[in-house]
């Protein structure tokens, strides 16, 4: 089957400028996150989406970012103004179980990244 | 929130040898423990995971191992080869089938 999805696979940008990556998950799952990776550390949640609700959006820093999953499938995520902090890779996710089903093998298939550079 | 720590952030073995990579994490209600392996420059992919009914699962070379009452978990790789070098992340999930947190990675460095 086809994977995760992510475009586009580089960004370089200046300070305060704004930055929107893509994601298409593998057809038929139901959950979407979108995660931080700043180099030498482990991913780290920003946003899930269940369909087209969000499920957990506390770690996402909502002055300057956005996400949205119109229709329960494809998703962006946005950066507006991005900071040289943001600088890290932005990875997509897809499962195709979500909260409800304790009991089912939840993996997560990532995305190969978009990696953002902030100068 | 649940809190994740790895331990070592980086481990050189010699191939053949065996590795051991320790997790501890926070929240007793967690109950889903999965193991990322990420090769340079690529995306993070699970090689394993367990849930808190089960002490020990194994599948080949890799094999993990849970302690709910002291809250860790272990990620054993025997017989090493060149290309289990990668960072490998380990996780949990307080409701078992959602949110993941992750700990900070463990280099490992495998040499032939």
């Amino acid at each position: 089957e086809a994977g995760v999805a992510q475009s586009p696979r580089y960004k370089i940008i200046e300070k305060r400028q704004s930055v929107a990556f893509w994601c298409n998950p593998i057809s038929g799952h139901a959950t979407l996150y979108w995660y931080q990776q700043i180099l030498g550390q482990g991913p780290k949640l920003l946003i899930q989406f269940q369909n087209n609700g969000v499920v957990d959006d506390s770690q996402l820093p909502k002055d300057r970012f956005s996400a949205e999953r119109l229709k329960g499938v494809d998703s962006t995520l946005k950066i507006q103004p991005a900071k040289l902090e943001d600088s890290a890779v932005y990875l997509c996710a897809s499962s195709l179980a979500g909260p409800g089903l304790a009991d089912v093998r939840n993996e997560q298939f990532f995305g190969p990244g978009t990696r953002l550079t902030v100068l | 929130g649940e809190n994740v720590e790895q331990h070592p952030s980086t481990l050189s073995v010699q191939e053949g040898d065996s590795a051991v990579i320790k997790c501890t994490y926070s929240d007793s209600a967690s109950n889903y423990f999965p193991w990322y392996k990420q090769e340079l420059g690529k995306r993070p992919q699970l090689i394993i995971d367990i849930r808190s009914n089960v002490g020990e699962k194994k599948d080949q070379r890799i094999a993990v191992t849970l302690n709910k009452t002291a809250k860790h978990f272990s990620l054993h790789i025997t017989e090493t080869q060149p290309e289990d070098s990668a960072v490998y992340f380990c996780a949990a999930s307080p409701r078992g089938y959602s949110t993941l947190t992750f700990g900070k990675g463990t280099m490992l460095l495998v040499s032939p």
